[in-house]
């Protein structure tokens, strides 16, 4: 079965450091691979998605950027963070429409609580 | 580019009433429309999807209801129980088309407690 990983769980950052979060999805193959925060316990904002490795489309303009340096790995960077970059940082994937799942069901990762301070 | 609008933004109901949740859209290309479940502290999970050629699905005590001409859809719950208070989030997708990629646009999320 298919499972997805984010690391750290919990992170509190200064103001104007660098960030890295990690995602990693397994028992899957040529997923899509989405960035999502989470502002207020609320709304999901889709920030990146990706249909391959370095492969990335922004949704948004912000200090965040992602990469996929792997078929299964995403990760979400910013080189100096900003009090507004706190919030629940989701990452979630969907099948490829030609594995015969899905392709519109995203399936969530436990997601990465960020504070800046 | 697509644009989602769910109301509620909060519903409370006593256990054993129903609870209705509405969106709206305005790309009439999209095509299909989850609802996902957040328990507090969790990651939101697809409890029921309806695709643009059906106008009603029902699993259980969740059903949802579309109609393609007013742009709109909803979530019903009948016989509500603690265990159902959540944040549900509605969203829509056109799919491959126009470059979309199967991208989810989101609504903002309905805050539902359900009072013993």
């Amino acid at each position: 079965s298919q499972t997805i990983h984010q690391w750290p769980a919990t992170l509190v950052q200064p103001v104007g450091s660098p960030l890295s979060l990690e995602c990693t999805v397994e028992g899957t193959s040529n997923p899509n691979l989405y960035w999502y925060r989470q502002a207020a316990g609320r709304g999901l904002q889709l920030l990146f998605y990706s249909v391959g490795i370095g492969q990335i489309s922004s949704e948004v303009p912000q200090n965040l950027s992602a990469s996929r340096p792997q078929d299964r790995q995403f990760i979400l960077s910013s080189k100096k963070l900003l009090l507004s970059d706190s919030g629940f940082y989701l990452c979630a994937w969907s099948p490829r429409p030609t594995s015969g799942s899905n392709p519109y069901e995203q399936y969530f990762g436990p997601g990465t609580r960020l504070t800046v301070t | 580019g697509e644009n989602v609008e769910q109301h509620p933004s909060t519903l409370s109901v006593q256990e054993g009433d129903s609870a209705v949740i509405k969106c709206t859209y305005s790309d009439s290309a999209s095509n299909y429309f989850p609802w996902y479940k957040q328990e507090l502290g969790k990651r939101p999970q697809l409890i029921i999807d309806i695709r643009s050629n059906v106008g009603e699905k029902k699993d259980q005590r969740i059903a949802v209801t579309l109609n393609k001409t007013a742009k709109h859809f909803s979530l019903h719950i009948t016989e509500t129980q603690p265990e159902d208070s959540a944040v549900y989030f509605c969203a829509a997708s056109r799919g491959a088309g126009g470059g979309s990629n199967y991208k989810l646009t989101f609504g903002k999320g309905t805050l539902l407690t359900v009072n013993p």
